[in-house]
């Protein structure tokens, strides 16, 4: 089972800066790893997905990657806009099948 | 539209008052999957289903019932449920991957979520 670690818990940036959010998961058997927007009290928005043989993605001004024998992910956001403003949710899985979450990093980008 | 939708999206019920949370796609995903979410704990998993007629525990199984009689649905049950049952509910859907299948894995799509309050 992997156990999967947000820090921080909480960020607030200035509007326009860039910014990485960060994921650790403890099983570098890992398969793929997805990252999720949540807005407050909504469902979960899949940003990107991540596969074991991958080392990056990206969408748009997202870029995540992905460092299996660190155990590690980050979701790079460049120019950084107030509608970037919600949870982000890593979940990592080991067989493709069953994703185990982190808690998530509340992002509030200031105008 | 690609989608899992859940109903109802808010319900407040009392204790030991049987219930049913729907949960339906329409991306013929085989493999199916109930979370609750509380603050501070994350996303935890309930129950899961690899197919029709194939259900599995969770993390959390403790008074929820699942049944997944069709490939499209997969409702989660709480025969009695408790106030330690309030919580935010989402359902999920992907392909069913196996190693060497050749087919892509896509991850999670999920349902907008089902916020449940047991008084």
């Amino acid at each position: 089972k992997q156990e999967v670690t947000q820090i921080p818990a909480a960020l607030s940036v200035p509007e326009g800066e860039n910014l990485v959010l960060n994921c650790s998961f403890t099983d570098s058997a890992i398969y793929n790893l997805q990252w999720f927007r949540q807005d407050p009290g909504k469902g979960l928005t899949s940003l990107l997905l991540i596969q074991s043989s991958q080392r990056e993605q990206t969408s748009g001004r997202l870029n995540a990657s992905l460092d299996k024998s660190s155990g590690r992910s980050t979701l790079y956001i460049a120019a950084s806009q107030p509608g970037d403003s919600a949870t982000y949710l890593c979940a990592a899985s080991n067989t493709g099948n069953q994703f185990y979450f982190g808690t998530g990093t509340s992002l509030t980008v200031i105008p | 539209e690609a989608q899992v939708t859940q109903n109802p999206r808010y319900l407040i019920t009392v204790t030991g008052k049987k219930l049913t949370v729907t949960c339906s796609q329409n991306m013929n995903h085989e493999y199916m999957s109930w979370y609750r979410q509380d603050p501070g704990l994350g996303l935890r998993q309930i129950y899961y289903s690899m197919n029709v007629e194939v259900t599995d525990k969770g993390d959390v199984p403790e008074g929820y019932k699942v049944s997944r009689k069709e490939k499209r649905n997969f409702p989660l049950i709480l025969e009695s449920p408790s106030p330690n049952q309030t919580s935010l509910y989402f359902c999920a859907s992907s392909l069913f991957y196996m190693p060497g299948q050749g087919r892509p894995n896509y991850g999670y799509t999920f349902g907008s979520g089902t916020r449940l309050t047991v008084v």
